[in-house]
């Protein structure tokens, strides 16, 4: 999977917006952009995923550039329970990756969130 | 909402013995995963596995590693003789589809901590 790039940590006030930025300069066309997240002590979870569009759901907003370099995962009213570590992936879903299942994590950015 | 469980919580085990990880994937999923976590490090995969095989394993998944789905049910991890080394959480995870689905996001558990004395 092509590599992406976090940064280590930020920090955020609760119930402000918080975009967390990834960088994925080498993407491929058939990369789609995956975000999750670990909360402390517990196994990682899915926040959203997109290819070239921004997306929404009800966890969060994921805008694209256009070029695809690049993306920010957007948390619009960060709260404490949001306070976790982020992780962003890129997922090749091209046919000469079939079978390829696993999740590559990198160190991801530790988000701390200020009461 | 449906949710992967694993058990125990915690395991703790001497050197050289044999452990097992269990874990109740998603029931309608067909991919089933170990991921583990060496504390303060990164998410490692493991192991994939797909049609009662695996479908694809990392370097660390040596030869001490097996996995197993003995029922319809329950997807299990076993170490044969542990070593200090092995000191982590196992986290098992389960996604309803792979291949050119692989968009569909993979459910973890909330992992086993597993210590080696």
């Amino acid at each position: 999977d092509a590599k992406t790039t976090q940064p280590n940590s930020m920090e955020s006030n609760e119930e402000e917006p918080v975009h967390l930025p990834c960088n994925h300069s080498t993407i491929s066309g058939t990369d789609y952009i995956h975000w999750y997240r670990q909360l402390p002590s517990q196994g990682p979870e899915y926040v959203i995923h997109g290819l070239t569009s921004n997306v929404n759901n009800r966890m969060a907003s994921l805008a694209i550039a256009e070029d695809r370099k690049s993306s920010t995962l957007i948390l619009h009213r960060a709260t404490l329970r949001d306070a976790a570590v982020y992780y962003c992936i890129l997922r090749d879903v091209s046919l000469s990756n079939f079978g390829n299942e696993k999740l590559t994590f990198g160190t991801g950015t530790r988000l701390t969130i200020i009461p | 909402e449906p949710e992967v469980t694993q058990t125990p919580s915690h395991q703790v085990t001497q050197m050289g013995q044999e452990v097992i990880l269990r874990c109740v994937p998603i029931s309608n999923h067909l991919y089933f995963y170990w991921y583990r976590q060496i504390l303060g490090q990164k998410v490692e995969f493991l192991v994939s596995f797909y049609n009662n095989e695996i479908s694809e394993k990392s370097e660390i998944f040596d030869d001490q590693f097996s996995v197993e789905r003995p029922d319809g049910s329950n997807f299990t991890l076993k170490i044969r003789s542990t070593k200090l080394e092995d000191s982590a959480m196992y986290f098992c995870a389960s996604r309803e589809q792979g291949g050119f689905a692989m968009n569909t996001e993979a459910f973890f558990g909330q992992g086993t901590r597993l210590t080696v004395v």
